[in-house]
């Protein structure tokens, strides 16, 4: 079956720790993005690539960084310095950039950082 | 940036239609109209788009004013799985990502 898949479901950390979120999907879509969600809020984009090794940063990219060296991947570190990491993150994929294309989703990693 | 603007909550008895609006007064040309919905701690999943046409699909329909700054989602026979959080959102045509927003959506309860 083709998805995106995101792992682990739930993660938890310590403080001061950065921890990498994993992304895949066998669509062959070109266009991957990393979303944050707070309890009973919309989804704020974090980053997003358009095509293999380019990615641009979204409205909250700061202590966040991402790389796409596989068309398949597009995994996302918290890093240490994101002050309020504790969230539900969200990846997406879309055949294409433009609005004319779906975004599909995967299921979520539920952070939780003490 | 165009925003868009729901109701936060609906209600609807099971089997009955559902209109769920949307309103983006300031959308532009190139702006496709997205919707979306959320069950709790789920990823969304996508329903349907438009960009000036009328639209439907297996699982809704999508009516477009005239003047594009509204819009209405319709479920034509509302079922239990069909209560989750409805988001309305704008893409650009142009690929300009950076225009991606998330309201907070329509949490639409479904009455058995």
């Amino acid at each position: 079956d083709g998805g995106i898949t995101q792992s682990p479901k739930y993660l938890f950390r310590k403080e001061g720790q950065n921890v990498t979120l994993s992304c895949e999907q066998n669509l062959n879509h070109d266009a991957m993005y990393w979303y944050r969600q707070d309890p009973g809020q919309g989804l704020r984009l974090i980053y997003y690539s358009q095509i293999v090794n380019d990615f641009q940063k979204g409205d909250i990219a700061e202590g966040y960084s991402v790389s796409r060296e596989k068309k398949e991947s597009f995994p996302l570190t918290v890093t240490s310095a994101q002050k309020n990491p504790t969230a539900f993150y969200l990846c997406a994929s879309s055949m294409g950039r433009r609005g004319s294309y779906e975004q599909y989703f995967g299921p979520g990693t539920r952070l939780t950082v003490t | 940036d165009a925003k868009t603007t729901q109701p936060n909550s609906m209600e609807s008895n099971e089997e009955e239609p559902v209109h769920l609006p949307c309103n983006h007064s300031t959308i532009s040309g190139t702006d496709y109209i997205h919707w979306y919905r959320q069950l709790p701690s789920q990823g969304p999943e996508y329903v349907i788009h438009g960009l000036t046409s009328n639209v439907n699909n297996r699982m809704a329909s999508l009516a477009i004013a005239e003047d594009r700054k509204s819009s209405t989602l319709i479920l034509h026979r509302a079922t239990l799985r069909d209560a989750a959080v409805y988001y309305c959102i704008l893409r650009d045509g142009a690929g300009n990502n950076r225009k991606l927003i998330w309201g907070l959506g329509t949490s639409l309860a479904v009455n058995p």
